[in-house]
């Protein structure tokens, strides 16, 4: 079975310094990796994915991540983190055999930039 | 392209009855995914459309079902409510290839309150 934790369920950041939240995950074989994030009363919105390639994936917004295979992380990063950034961030994995494709989410980290 | 829609965006019910939210994918989308957001839970994967076959579903009983019709639209039914199927209700639609690799893009979610 494939899954992915999010160790930290809170993030403060002061705004205009660099963000990351982390994430690992649990797979065999190659991951699959997903970032989301969430909006209050907003559905989730997507920011990127790593499937193969480069470990360095842009996405939406000005964020990256970084796919470390060895320590087995996916953790998600920004330069300069925006007040409007703060919002609820979501890992997720898709299984890598049989017929399933659902996500399978992390628990979510709560993300606070602060003025 | 518009985004994938649900209604109702709010519904308040009562123990036992029933109810049945809407989903209607981006257009061309041929796979459609619901997920049950809980502060307890997170986010769980109810079951999976593609070309109006269900083609996974998610560890849930039986009062929980869905359909896909022609058009790729989704319904998703949950029968005899309990209080503890408070939820937000998420969609998402995927790509036609069907390829786990897809980007799942999400509605902004049905808030379903049971009393």
């Amino acid at each position: 079975a494939q899954s992915v934790a999010q160790p930290e369920d809170q993030v403060n950041v002061a705004e205009g310094n660099p963000l990351t939240v982390k994430c690992t995950y649990s797979v065999s074989g190659n991951p699959y990796l997903f970032w989301y994030v969430q909006y209050p009363n907003r559905g989730l919105q997507f920011l990127l994915k790593y499937i193969t390639g480069d470990n360095l994936v842009k996405g939406s917004y000005g964020f990256e991540a970084e796919f470390n295979k060895s320590q087995t992380s996916f953790h998600l990063k920004k330069p300069s983190a925006l007040v409007s950034d703060s919002a609820l961030y979501f890992c997720a994995v898709t299984p890598l055999s049989g017929s399933a494709r659902q996500l399978t989410f992390g628990s979510g980290t709560q993300l606070t930039v602060l003025p | 392209k518009a985004g994938v829609t649900q209604t109702p965006r709010y519904l308040i019910k009562t123990r036992g009855q029933q109810v049945t939210l809407s989903c209607s994918p981006i257009s061309g989308h041929r796979s459609v995914s619901w997920y049950q957001q809980t502060p307890g839970q997170g986010l769980q994967f109810l079951f999976e459309y593609f070309s109006e076959t269900q083609r996974n579903k998610g560890n849930f009983p039986g009062r929980f079902s869905g359909r896909q019709f022609s058009n790729s639209r989704s319904e998703m039914n949950v029968s005899t409510l309990e209080l503890g199927d408070s939820a937000l209700y998420l969609c998402a639609s995927s790509d036609t290839s069907g390829s786990r690799t897809d980007t799942q893009y999400f509605g902004p979610g049905t808030r379903l309150t049971v009393l």
